[in-house]
């Protein structure tokens, strides 16, 4: 049993770039979410997803994408990279107890 | 949803119970009280939830009163590896709430 797993652990990108934050859960949960967490500061919410083809927005949504095709995972689409995008980024998932999160090892994001 | 405010920052030392309040005014009916522990580098970890009254587990206890306009977290003789940020979140996914909000968290130092 892994948990949530996330890939990669760190990446660097170029103003404009798009790329995919990936996130899988092997605990067959229902409700998945990502968050964003500034040097400092605590996390905010950008997108969920309460089950398999469901999402919506969280806090701070623009800029991203995402889409939920199975419960297992959940990616996060960066659709054109800007500085202010960067961060550590965090998947999180959760089933039965409204707010028992477990959330992954994040990934370091740096915009250039 | 349930706004939470807590302390930016509490020292500590070792072997001291430590007690962080978080308030939320406006709480919902059906709204529970969690909180997560945060270490550098990491995801929040789940350590405790309520609802009303008392709850203990192995890590901490959470004292609710009747008006359920507060909470406090006691962590019981801390250790250096208590060293973390706390965040207070409220709110009831069962009713359709997922977008909880994290907050800045209390950052605590426990001091040798």
């Amino acid at each position: 049993n892994a948990g949530v797993t996330q890939t990669p652990k760190f990446q660097v990108l170029k103003t404009g770039q798009s790329m995919t934050l990936q996130c899988a859960q092997d605990m067959n949960h229902e409700y998945m979410s990502w968050y964003r967490q500034d040097p400092g500061m605590g996390l905010r919410l950008i997108h969920y997803s309460v089950g398999a083809g469901i999402t919506d927005q969280g806090e701070v949504p623009n800029g991203y994408n995402v889409s939920r095709s199975t419960t297992e995972d959940f990616p996060l689409r960066l659709l054109s990279a800007a500085p202010s995008q960067t961060s550590v980024y965090f998947c999180a998932s959760t089933q039965g107890s409204p707010y028992e999160q477990y959330f992954g090892p994040g990934t370091r994001l740096t915009v250039t | 949803l349930a706004k939470t405010t807590q302390p930016i920052s509490m020292d500590s030392y070792e072997g001291q119970e430590v007690n962080i309040t978080c308030s939320h005014n406006n709480i919902a009916t059906n709204d529970y009280i969690t909180w997560y522990q945060q270490f550098p580098s990491q995801g929040p970890r789940f350590i405790i939830q309520g609802y009303k009254t008392k709850v203990t587990n192995e890590v901490a206890s959470l004292f609710i009163p009747a008006d359920r306009k507060s909470s406090t977290l006691s962590l019981p003789r801390v250790s250096l590896s208590d060293t973390a940020v706390y965040y207070c979140l409220v709110g009831d996914m069962l009713s359709g709430t997922y977008k909880y909000i994290f907050g800045t968290g209390t950052r605590l130092k426990v001091l040798a």
